[in-house]
């Protein structure tokens, strides 16, 4: 089992709502990571997980807050957000996040967001 | 400087062209490369690792040149079903535990009938 699971796939939200991405996999990776992609752009990391714990937050507004409740699940919680918070957020996994040389990263399909 | 740099594109090639994508990166102690290709609103897949030595699967070709922090792809015979974003990605880590997956500006290419 190669994937990397993420609910929901589309999500619409209003500006007062508060709702959650979820992001599951199984192939027994210790590191887990957030990445928000606009259009046209390329993913930009937002918050890595490195065994259970937070170890990268890349200044990311506090309207985000992730969570990794056990080593094969990832959530982020949004709330308040903004419409320029529309994008499509990627979830991935790689085996281990602290040796120098890292394997392949493994993505989610994505959660579409739109803020209206 | 951006981290990791591509060729801008977009790339619009014939069928059966060869097409080279570059990609530079900022810090030297970086030691994991990876090509991935995204298609219109998909998610990456990983085309290829990229290896000291380089490396070659089928028709797609990676170099890596640490001394000038430069990765390379090439394509041969290019099919139309490779059209789509290539994605440099290269591992960061600025002397903390943990490393981040940085991704390049990508680079678009059209292949053309």
């Amino acid at each position: 089992d190669t994937e990397v699971t993420q609910t929901p796939k589309h999500l619409v939200m209003g500006m007062t709502n508060k709702k959650s991405l979820k992001c599951e996999q199984h192939m027994g990776h210790r590191a887990m990571y957030w990445y928000k992609q606009k259009a046209k752009k390329p993913p930009e990391l937002m918050f890595v997980y490195s065994y259970e714990k937070l170890s990268i937050n890349e200044s990311v507004p506090s309207r985000f807050s992730p969570e990794c409740p056990n080593s094969s699940l990832l959530n982020l919680h949004l709330h308040a957000l903004q419409p320029e918070d529309s994008a499509l957020y990627l979830c991935a996994s790689t085996k281990e996040s602290y040796v120098p040389v890292i394997a392949e990263a493994f993505f989610g399909q994505g959660t579409r967001l739109t803020v209206v | 400087r951006k981290e990791v740099e591509q060729d801008p594109g977009p790339f619009n090639v014939p069928e059966g062209a060869t097409v080279a994508f570059n990609c530079t990166y900022s810090n030297s102690a970086s030691q994991s490369f990876f090509w991935y290709r995204q298609d219109c609103r998909k998610e990456p897949k990983l085309l290829m690792s990229v290896y000291s030595s380089g490396n070659e699967d089928g028709r797609f070709t990676a170099q890596l040149n640490r001394a000038s922090q430069y990765i390379s792809l090439l394509i041969r015979d290019s099919k139309l079903s490779d059209s789509a974003t290539y994605l440099c990605v290269v591992n960061m880590n600025y002397g903390g535990a943990t490393n981040k997956l940085i991704f390049g500006t990508g680079t678009l290419l059209a292949v053309q009938p």
